[in-house]
């Protein structure tokens, strides 16, 4: 079983600010690093898939990192919206090409 | 585009029953996943599929049995239903290397 972490587990912004998740993977067992965006009562959406250390991938406001030696990504949001209030999951596609999920990060931007 | 597709969207069970949950993909993806989302836990991997005719055992395999006779569908059986099988249930699927999963619109199973 891979041990995919995310912290903090739950966060709340006020609008207009910017903030930063972690996920933490077991570096021996990495192939790739997925972000995904999942709202209430919807399917989780893909945001990133990352496989090179040092790989930094962006899509509008949000962004990540990736650090395979060491084993952690963080996702960042610029400048947050009432509409990036979501849980954000990452996932592991581990060597046995599973996709391991962590618990996610549930953010609410207060307006 | 259907994309990802379960089958049924919601069900109830009594203790003891079996069914089966269909997942089926239109992208021509090798990669099928099962997965059970319970409050607080995320997505948890129940089995999954790199190929036809392949399957594997995930995280929580217990109590569930899988089949991915044709490529394009992956089904997920409960032989006898438990309570603690309550769950939301999800397919996902992918191309192979590194890319992006594709989800289903999930399933609502309550075992009574």
């Amino acid at each position: 079983i891979l041990n995919v972490e995310q912290s903090p587990q739950s966060l709340h912004v006020q609008e207009g600010d910017s903030t930063n998740f972690t996920c933490s993977f077991p570096s021996s067992n990495f192939y790739a690093l997925h972000w995904y965006r999942w709202e209430t009562a919807k399917s989780p959406e893909a945001l990133f898939v990352m496989t090179l250390n040092g790989d930094e991938k962006k899509k509008g406001r949000i962004s990540a990192t990736l650090n395979t030696k060491e084993g952690y990504s963080y996702l960042y949001i610029k400048g947050s919206q009432p509409e990036d209030s979501a849980t954000y999951l990452c996932a592991l596609h581990g060597s046995a090409r599973q996709l391991t999920f962590g618990s996610g990060t549930q953010l609410t931007v207060l307006p | 585009n259907a994309g990802v597709t379960q089958t049924p969207k919601f069900r109830v069970l009594k203790t003891g029953q079996s069914m089966t949950l269909l997942c089926a993909q239109d992208m021509n993806h090798e990669y099928m996943y099962w997965y059970r989302q319970d409050p607080g836990m995320g997505l948890r991997l129940i089995h999954y599929s790199v190929g036809e005719g392949t399957t594997a055992k995930g995280e929580v395999p217990d109590g569930y049995n899988v089949s991915r006779l044709k490529k394009q569908n992956f089904l997920l059986g409960l032989e006898s239903a438990a309570p603690s099988q309550t769950s939301v249930y999800f397919c996902a699927s992918r191309q192979v290397a590194n890319t992006e999963a594709f989800f289903g619109q999930g399933t609502r199973l309550t075992v009574v």
